[in-house]
């Protein structure tokens, strides 16, 4: 069964600092991975994917991230936050069949000013 | 503009109760997911559809059902069966299968009172 740990509960960076959020997955075949972003009551949005090709992803708002094969690690990245990232991250795997997405727990991103 | 439309925002069920909740797309979009999210446990997968008159039990099917007579509709009958329905539930969409980016409405918590 496919499964998506995400280590980090909470994390606290000052604006301006970098980040990185990690994701390892659990899968049998070719992963297809995403990351999502959630704020406070809303939906989710995507962030970025990775299907197959460049290991490294680029994706909205300056985030990037990258798939390792031999670690099963999606990491997200983004040089420099700002106060308006701070939100719910979801990692999430599939193998592209019918039956959806498995998502991590999520990590729960603060911003120190 | 396209997207995905759950109603209503806020919904508060009586003990022993059933209640629907909506989801509309007008993506044109084949797929669709019912997800429910409590807090650190991520997304789990209820119920999803690939085609009109055709659903498939997720991870936690027991006390839901869901119909899909019609492409842009999904909605979601929470019974007096599921025996803790306090939640946030999110309503997806994807094209095709789960490989491709998934949109997602902006959720309904329903709270039981």
């Amino acid at each position: 069964a496919q499964s998506v740990t995400q280590p980090d509960i909470h994390i606290t960076v000052s604006e301006g600092a970098s980040l990185e959020l990690r994701c390892n997955y659990s899968y049998g075949a070719t992963p297809y991975l995403f990351w999502y972003v959630q704020s406070p009551g809303q939906g989710l949005q995507l962030l970025l994917k990775y299907f197959s090709g460049d290991t490294l992803v680029q994706g909205i708002k300056g985030f990037e991230a990258e798939f390792k094969r031999s670690q099963s690690s999606f990491n997200l990245r983004k040089p420099s936050v700002h106060w308006s990232d701070a939100a719910e991250y979801f990692c999430a795997v599939g193998g592209g069949g019918a039956d959806g997405l498995t998502f991590g727990k999520g990590t729960h991103l603060i911003i120190q000013p | 503009d396209g997207g995905i439309t759950q109603s209503p925002k806020y919904l508060f069920r009586k003990e022993g109760q059933n209640v629907t909740l909506s989801c509309e797309q007008n993506l044109n979009h084949d797929a669709m997911y019912w997800y429910r999210q409590d807090p650190g446990q991520g997304l789990r997968l209820i119920y999803y559809s690939q085609i009109v008159n055709d659903f498939q039990k997720g991870d936690i099917a027991e006390g839901y059902s869901v119909s899909r007579e019609k492409k842009e509709s999904f909605p979601l009958t929470v019974t007096s069966a599921q025996k803790n329905p306090t939640a946030f539930y999110l309503c997806a969409s994807t094209q095709g299968l789960m490989k491709a980016e998934a949109f997602f409405g902006q959720g309904t918590r329903l709270t039981v009172v």
